[in-house]
């Protein structure tokens, strides 16, 4: 149970075009989604928080027209990377959680990455 | 200001023996913990947790102790295999505190068991 899933899991672009990211909660409802990046080495980055219907909240120092994040439903939430540059490449992991329905713990699930390489 | 630290990048453990993985925080506001394990190029898959009105949570051959008067947690593993070898991620969330869900996430510790 609790499995997320996305699409791509890779992706290769070149400079100047926008990709979207997937995110989906296959078998589960979850109250929050999350958008991660991670560089090599690194830990997670907290790039922005969703709840669906509503406006992201983004972290510091994430611009939020480049990072637009939608979230339609309670099982899907997008991220679409505008005007790609070299320097968004990175490993970008999406989370839900927690379980819709049970605010006892904070755990969140995690999909299994898009690597985005854009050249 | 890293508010949850994970002083050892990295640790090696023969098959079989304990596997200890430490964390501290910095953060008082924290009263949940996790561990989560990552393999290259995919993302992480939960463990197990811990809230801060326990000290202990077992789940089969991982273990989390947690001692809030010195900010601490670690995991043990127990008895460690090969196949255990991954990073290792503990992360801590503000739950009573209306954190919106956040995780704050060390940057993690690279298990090697070796065979």
């Amino acid at each position: 149970g609790a499995v997320v899933s996305q699409h791509p899991s890779r992706v290769i672009c070149k400079s100047g075009t926008s990709v979207k990211i997937e995110c989906r909660s296959l078998d589960f409802q979850a109250t929050t989604m999350f958008w991660y990046r991670q560089f090599p080495k690194q830990s997670l980055m907290l790039m922005a928080t969703s709840n669906e219907g509503s406006k992201a909240t983004y972290e510091q120092g994430v611009e939020k027209d480049k990072f637009l994040i939608n979230h339609a439903s309670l099982t899907l939430s997008t991220l679409t990377v505008t005007s790609a540059h070299p320097e968004d490449s990175s490993f970008y992991i999406c989370s839900a959680g927690p379980l819709a329905g049970d605010t006892s713990t904070d755990t969140q699930y995690f999909g299994p990455g898009t690597r985005l390489t854009v050249l | 200001d890293q508010q949850v630290k994970q002083n050892s990048p990295s640790l090696s453990v023969q098959e079989g023996r304990i596997s200890i993985l430490n964390c501290d925080y910095t953060n008082s506001m924290f009263d949940y913990f996790l561990w989560y394990k990552k393999y290259p190029a995919e993302g992480p898959t939960f463990l197990i947790s811990i809230s801060s009105i326990k000290d202990k949570n077992e789940d089969g051959r991982f273990t989390v102790f947690l001692n809030k008067s010195a900010k601490h947690l670690s995991l043990h593993i127990v008895p460690s295999q090969p196949g255990d070898s991954a990073v290792y991620f503990c992360a801590a969330s503000a739950h009573s505190g209306g954190s919106n869900y956040k995780l704050t996430f060390g940057k993690g510790t690279l298990l090697t068991v070796n065979p």
